[in-house]
């Protein structure tokens, strides 16, 4: 299976503050990267696909880049509402498999 | 707009089994690629298996692949994931989800597994 990591596992930042997640794959999965947010008790969110590509409906605050091995998820400006839980996803192999996450939370 | 309802909340005895629903309204249900995703308290989202309803083809992880079993009813647009040999670890938060273009784009509000003696 194609394992996935995250780093930082945690990270504390301000309303306004730039924040950038990276997420590795254990091989190449070109670019069948997605990222989601999950709040306390709901659902994960889509927010971004194909590594790149931004959800309809999700702020154009977050962006994502990378392909291969290394992708980054990036919120340019950190919103109140942006305090989550997130996620990398692997799409590459049929056997999906998560990164561990990464918490954002206030400083 | 599709929706996804999951069954109730479950409490089972080590080495029970249980199985959980997801019924899908709002679209056409033979084409969907559904999955299985676990979240156990405080940790991060596990996938557990996958159906596409169409051809009756399922995917499983494989640390889960002797234990766990996903269906679909095509007459009811429900599809069930059953977990045997139930043990403390797999008390979890259990959500099914539709796949588009290779992400998990719906996600059903989760069901609550709890494995207890």
């Amino acid at each position: 299976d194609i394992q996935m990591t995250q780093s930082p596992s945690s990270l504390s930042a301000s309303v306004g503050d730039r924040v950038t997640i990276t997420c590795r794959a254990s091989q190449s999965i070109t670019t069948y990267l997605n990222w989601y947010q999950q709040k306390p008790g709901k659902a994960p969110k889509v927010l971004i696909y194909f590594a790149s590509s931004l959800q309809s409906g999700v702020p154009s605050r977050f962006s994502g880049s990378g392909s291969g091995t290394d992708f980054t998820l990036t919120i340019s400006s950190l919103q109140p509402e942006d305090f989550a839980t997130y996620y990398c996803q692997q799409s590459y192999s049929t056997k999906f498999t998560f990164g561990p996450g990464t918490k954002v939370d206030v400083k | 707009q599709v929706q996804l309802v999951q069954s109730g909340a479950e409490v089972k005895k080590p080495g029970s089994s249980v199985k959980v629903s997801c019924k899908a309204s709002g679209g056409t249900f033979s084409t969907y690629v559904i999955n299985w995703v676990r979240q156990a308290p405080g940790q991060g989202l596990e996938w557990m298996g996958t159906i596409i309803p169409m051809f009756g083809t399922t995917n499983y992880a494989q640390n889960l692949q002797d234990r766990v079993s996903i269906t679909a009813d095509e007459s009811t647009s429900t599809a069930y994931m059953e977990l045997s040999s139930l043990r403390s670890e797999d008390t979890a938060l259990y959500y099914c989800s539709l796949l588009q273009d290779y992400y998990m784009d719906v996600w059903g509000e989760g069901t609550t597994v709890t494995v207890s003696s």
